[in-house]
């Protein structure tokens, strides 16, 4: 079984600070990891995508890959409140027909 | 504007009272796919279609059935609902399977009664 793990938070990070979301995943043969981001009642949203270990810098958000640690975070800077939020790591593993296994999603506030 | 639309929004219905939700993308995707997401448990998959003719399980298939006779249509029917049906159901399209964006549609929230 797939899993994708995630603390479900809350995770309260003031204003202005940078905020660290983590993911970890049991399936060593997956290739490709996303973060969504996913407003109360709305639908998810990509954020990020990650293929190779090390450091994916877009804007304000910062996707990390260790694979031999099964490992993925985002790091989001000088936080806002508008990117409060619930953030989703999904992973997918390479080769086969299988689409996205989505972690529970840890929810972000940022205190203004 | 490029978007995956789902109907009905919102739908309360009764055990055993067949329904079905419809999505639609305008985006000539060949990937779609149907989530359901629930408090504690995440979204997970349903159902998915590489194409067209072309249907496969995902990971909590049961009780739900799929149809994909055009490219732009997927939708997802309910031949007898039950009460632990009740959740919010996300379809979802790529313009592939692989390392492409999945854009999510606005959501359906069921009720069974």
């Amino acid at each position: 079984q797939k899993e994708v793990e995630q603390n479900s938070g809350p995770l309260s990070v003031p204003e202005g600070a940078i905020a660290s979301l983590n993911c970890t995943y049991s399936d060593r043969g997956s290739q490709s990891f996303f973060w969504y981001r996913q407003y109360s009642g709305k639908s998810p949203e990509l954020i990020m995508s990650i293929y190779s270990n090390g450091d994916k810098e877009d804007g304000r958000f910062t996707a990390q890959l260790n694979k031999a640690s099964q490992y993925v975070s985002l790091l989001i800077r000088d936080s806002q409140p508008s990117d409060s939020a619930t953030y989703l790591c999904a992973g997918r593993s390479g080769g086969g027909a299988d689409g996205l296994t989505f972690g529970k999603g840890t929810h972000l506030i940022i205190q203004p | 504007e490029a978007q995956v639309t789902q109907n009905p929004r919102y739908l309360i219905t009764v055990t055993g009272k067949k329904l079905t939700v419809t999505c639609s993308q305008n985006m000539n995707h060949e990937y779609m796919s149907w989530y359901r997401q629930d408090p504690g448990l995440g979204l997970r998959q349903i159902y998915y279609s590489m194409n067209v003719e072309v249907t496969d399980k995902g990971d909590v298939p049961e009780g739900y059935k799929v149809s994909r006779k055009e490219k732009r249509n997927f939708p997802l029917i309910l031949e007898s609902p039950s009460p632990n049906q009740t959740s919010l159901y996300f379809c979802a399209s790529s313009i592939a399977l692989g390392d492409y964006e999945q854009y999510f549609g606005p959501g359906t929230r069921l009720t069974v009664t």
